[in-house]
């Protein structure tokens, strides 16, 4: 069982936007603006696409986008494309307990 | 362009061994804390070891404390990690990782796959 809590599914179609929600604790989530996501495609390296809750590296695009309040953050994908499809992890710094993932989120463009 | 490959993957017995390697380039590789990560099948991403530019900052999970040693040679840009007494639960993709500010990881190899099975 994963300490940060993922919904293991999400879907949409072509353009619309999806919201992933990732629940944590006051010991992670809540205790440090250090919340990353990571999206996996299959047999390809993993991506990085918000680090410090919300701050997006040079490259990925603008439809990705994160967010916190409280115990919970979000991950936000607008304009889904075809190429969105993949798996989505949250992760959240935990003190001298380093560091939480999700379970996971497998997101398809239907 | 900045590459991170793992390698030193495999089938093993229970209760065996085996030595990841990663070797990196494209940055410079001595300034940098470095990671490895697992994604066992159908459970979720879960962070290993990491260990410091100079190697004197060294952490590990508590699952694997005490069977799992990470080391580096910045001379060969390249991060290690020797796995002992391995168990079914160890199966997993394995990772490795640069660390960036604010706890994320930045960059990521495609993994080596460890099989444990008897």
């Amino acid at each position: 069982q994963s300490a940060l809590t993922q919904p293991p599914s999400a879907s949409g179609s072509p353009g619309q936007s999806v919201t992933i929600s990732c629940t944590g604790t006051s010991s992670d989530i809540g205790g440090y603006d250090y919340v990353s996501w990571y999206q996996l495609h299959p047999g390809k390296a993993p991506k990085l696409l918000i680090s410090e809750v919300s701050k997006r590296p040079s490259g990925v695009p603008d439809r990705f986008s994160g967010s916190k309040s409280g115990n919970t953050a979000s991950l936000t994908v607008s304009g889904l494309q075809a190429e969105d499809e993949a798996d989505y992890y949250c992760c959240s710094h935990a003190g001298s307990n380093y560091l939480y993932f999700g379970g996971g989120t497998k997101l398809t463009v239907l | 362009e900045v590459q991170l490959v793992e390698s030193g993957g495999g089938l093993v017995k229970p209760g065996g061994s085996l030595r990841l390697s990663c070797a990196a380039s494209g940055f410079a590789f001595s300034d940098c804390h470095m990671n490895w990560f697992r994604l066992a099948p159908g459970k979720g991403l879960e962070w290993v070891s990491s260990i410091s530019a100079g190697s004197n900052d060294i952490r590990y999970a508590h699952s694997v404390k005490g069977r799992f040693t990470v080391s580096r040679d910045n001379g060969k840009n390249s991060m290690y990690l020797q796995i002992n007494s391995l168990k079914d639960d160890d199966t997993a993709m394995y990772y490795c990782a640069r660390e960036a500010p604010g706890w994320a990881r930045d960059y990521w190899g495609r993994g080596t796959l460890v099989t444990v099975s008897s």
